[in-house]
């Protein structure tokens, strides 16, 4: 089945206590990227990657590094998560410029919480 | 600056009636205008796209209309259904793809039995 998968889909931390959201896809998909939900505010994106080894920043990312060291993976790094980044997380990814109908796939979410 | 502007933020309308969500967009270089639908505890799911060569696009009850002078886009559901409420999304990009999908803040659709 075409996925794409987020872990974990739940998680409370702490002010400080780094953590990783991995987030892995099946379909090839160059282009993957991450968003963030909040209510209200929508989907905001926070990075996007075109390709292994090519990663920009979208139009929230302050406190948060990604990478993408394979064409399936793109691990979202809370390196000093804060109460401010406590949201809804996705994942999604794309065929991106290798064509497609330019739909975008998103994971089913990942719910932190930073106390 | 909100690149994408979406409107009413919540509707209810009764079975069988018609929801109207509205986006308006400022960036003239924008040519790909997608709806996303997400229902709860999912992620967004593409409903229907369109691109600015066409004012219409119509996929069984789902019709998106697009104004390109008045830079304005909506969706239209004919004959809501209760298995339509959900959270819908309106989004733009440049370049035809999904690179940068900028997103409209949602809109929560209620619609009653």
């Amino acid at each position: 089945e075409a996925q794409v998968t987020q872990n974990p889909r739940y998680l409370i931390t702490v002010t400080g206590k780094k953590l990783t959201v991995t987030c892995s896809q099946n379909m090839n998909h160059e282009y993957m990227s991450w968003y963030r939900q909040d209510p209200g505010l929508g989907l905001r994106q926070i990075y996007y990657s075109m390709n292994v080894e090519v990663t920009d920043k979208g139009d929230v990312p302050e406190g948060y590094k990604v990478s993408r060291k394979e064409k399936r993976n793109f691990p979202l790094i809370l390196e000093s998560p804060s109460p401010n980044q406590t949201s809804l997380y996705f994942c999604a990814s794309s065929f991106g410029r290798q064509g497609g109908t330019g739909e975008l796939f998103f994971g089913e979410g990942s719910r932190l919480t930073v106390l | 600056q909100q690149q994408v502007k979406q409107s009413p933020q919540s509707l209810i309308v009764q079975k069988g009636g018609i929801s109207i969500i509205n986006c308006a967009y400022e960036n003239t270089a924008f040519d790909y205008f997608p709806w996303y639908q997400q229902f709860p505890g999912k992620g967004p799911a593409l409903l229907i796209a369109i691109r600015p060569d066409v004012s219409e696009k119509k996929e069984g009850r789902f019709t998106i209309s697009f104004n390109k002078s008045a830079k304005q886009f909506s969706l239209h559901i004919m004959d809501s259904q209760p298995g339509d409420s959900a959270t819908y999304f309106c989004a733009a990009s440049i370049g035809g793809g999904s690179e940068k999908l900028v997103f409209g803040k949602g809109m929560k659709l209620t619609v009653n039995p």
